[in-house]
């Protein structure tokens, strides 16, 4: 059972360019989320998916997008990458939103020069 | 929105000590997990814990949903305890998984 599998583990891009961190889990959980860590913080939501199709924002979600058209994938795009989202993304899912646990990916670390 | 504070930002330890971290929101929780960063940077549930008390191993925790904090226990501490644990809501009022600043624990041998 992989659980929560996000790719790449690593990345570094130029300013400007755009990417997709791809997010997959095989738990048939309906809610998937995706986070930002940055040093000494902790983490930060930054979209959401209560199931397919439906998606919201978090507290940070300036400069992404998000889109779920399976259960499965909830793929992160970054349209124009800036400095300032160099970060460590962990994507994550449970099967609602509330009264259940939350299952993390192992991370994507991005760097925007 | 909801508030999660946790203490101590820091601890050290010599191998063999036992620490109490502690978790505490500002409003009623539907879910609270704890989680251990270890040095990759890998999240690690440990537990799931809305209410009442667990133990798994030399861990165990206690959330009291009525005076609105949780503790972690770690007992007997190992170098492999290092890393930064997490504590993380989701509160009535909304359905998001909400992180507090994290302990960072270092193991001495």
């Amino acid at each position: 059972n992989a659980g929560v599998t996000q790719t790449p583990k690593f990345q570094v891009l130029k300013t400007g360019q755009s990417m997709t961190l791809q997010c997959a889990q095989d738990m048939n959980h309906e809610y998937m989320s995706w986070y930002r860590q940055d040093p000494g913080m902790g983490l930060r939501l930054i979209h959401y998916s209560v199931g397919a199709g439906i998606t919201d924002q978090g507290e940070v979600p300036n400069g992404y997008n998000v889109s779920r058209s399976t259960t499965e994938d909830f793929p992160l795009r970054l349209l124009s990458a800036a400095p300032s989202q160099t970060s460590v993304y962990f994507c994550a899912s449970s099967t609602g939103a509330r009264r259940t646990e939350a299952f993390f990916g192992q991370g994507t670390r991005l760097t925007v020069v | 929105g909801i508030q999660v504070e946790q203490s101590p930002p820091d601890l050290i330890l010599q191998e063999g000590a036992n620490s109490t971290l502690r978790c505490n929101f500002s409003d009623s929780v539907n879910n609270l997990q704890w989680f251990h960063q270890n040095p990759w940077g890998q999240l690690i549930n440990l537990f799931y814990i809305p209410s009442g008390t667990k133990q798994n191993g030399r861990l165990s925790a206690t959330t009291v949903a009525t005076e609105r904090y949780s503790l972690l226990y770690i007992s007997s501490s190992q170098t492999t305890d290092s890393g930064v644990y997490f504590c993380a809501v989701v509160y009535n009022q909304g359905g998001k998984l909400i992180f507090g600043q994290g302990t960072e624990l270092s193991v001495k041998p």
